[in-house]
């Protein structure tokens, strides 16, 4: 099945914990990105990556880093997390390009609560 | 201009009744649209692509007026399992990126 995984659902930590969010998709596409989402700010993009070793910035990257060492794969790094990286993130991707001629296919969404 | 603006709602509908959302683009050069479909605390889901000046699937027509730079979402005998948010997508400028709107909620009731 052609999808979109993200890992962990949920999670909870404290100030300052290192984490990783991963996602892996299964659709050979180029294109991957990572959204986060709150209340009333809708779907705010932080990085993003055209191909393998090639990402930029989005519009909310502070605090965040990402890699893109295989095809595959998109982890989104918080070195040191704090409370006002709480939200709901999604990470996506795309065959070609942006993404702004196929639109996206997203992961389930990781729910992060920092403490 | 915001880059995409919707109106948030919420729209609360009686079932069978037809409903139509706008969408307000910046972008004028965008080529491609689409409209989301979130339902609470999921991943948006692709609910359809308008290319051209328009687009229909079953029960969904989307439309677009790029002179006026604003897509439509009409959805006609309105299903309970139509409650949900939609979102209207607009590329960036860049073309890098896809812009999504804040959503507009809709409620469907017996």
């Amino acid at each position: 099945e052609a999808q979109v995984t993200q890992n962990p659902r949920y999670l909870i930590t404290v100030t300052g914990k290192k984490l990783t969010v991963t996602c892996s998709q299964n659709m050979n596409h180029e294109y991957m990105s990572w959204y986060r989402q709150d209340p009333g700010l809708g779907l705010r993009q932080i990085y993003y990556s055209m191909n393998v070793e090639v990402t930029d910035k989005g519009d909310v990257p502070e605090g965040y880093k990402v890699s893109r060492k295989e095809k595959r794969n998109f982890p989104l790094i918080l070195e040191s997390p704090s409370p006002n990286q709480t939200s709901l993130y999604f990470c996506a991707s795309s065959p070609h390009g942006g993404g702004a001629k196929y639109g996206y296919t997203f992961g389930s969404g990781t729910r992060l609560t920092v403490v | 201009r915001k880059e995409v603006e919707q109106d948030p709602g919420p729209f609360n509908v009686p079932e069978g009744a037809t409903v139509a959302f706008n969408c307000t683009y910046s972008n004028s050069a965008s080529q491609s649209f689409f409209w989301y479909r979130q339902d609470c605390r999921k991943e948006p889901k692709l609910l359809m692509s308008v290319y051209s000046s328009g687009n229909e699937d079953g029960r969904f027509t989307a439309q677009l007026n790029r002179a006026s730079q604003y897509i439509s979402l009409l959805i006609r005998d309105s299903k309970l399992s139509d409650s949900a948010t939609y979102l209207c997508v607009v590329p960036s400028g860049s073309g890098y990126a896809l812009n999504f709107g804040k959503g507009t909620s809709l409620l469907v009731t017996p």
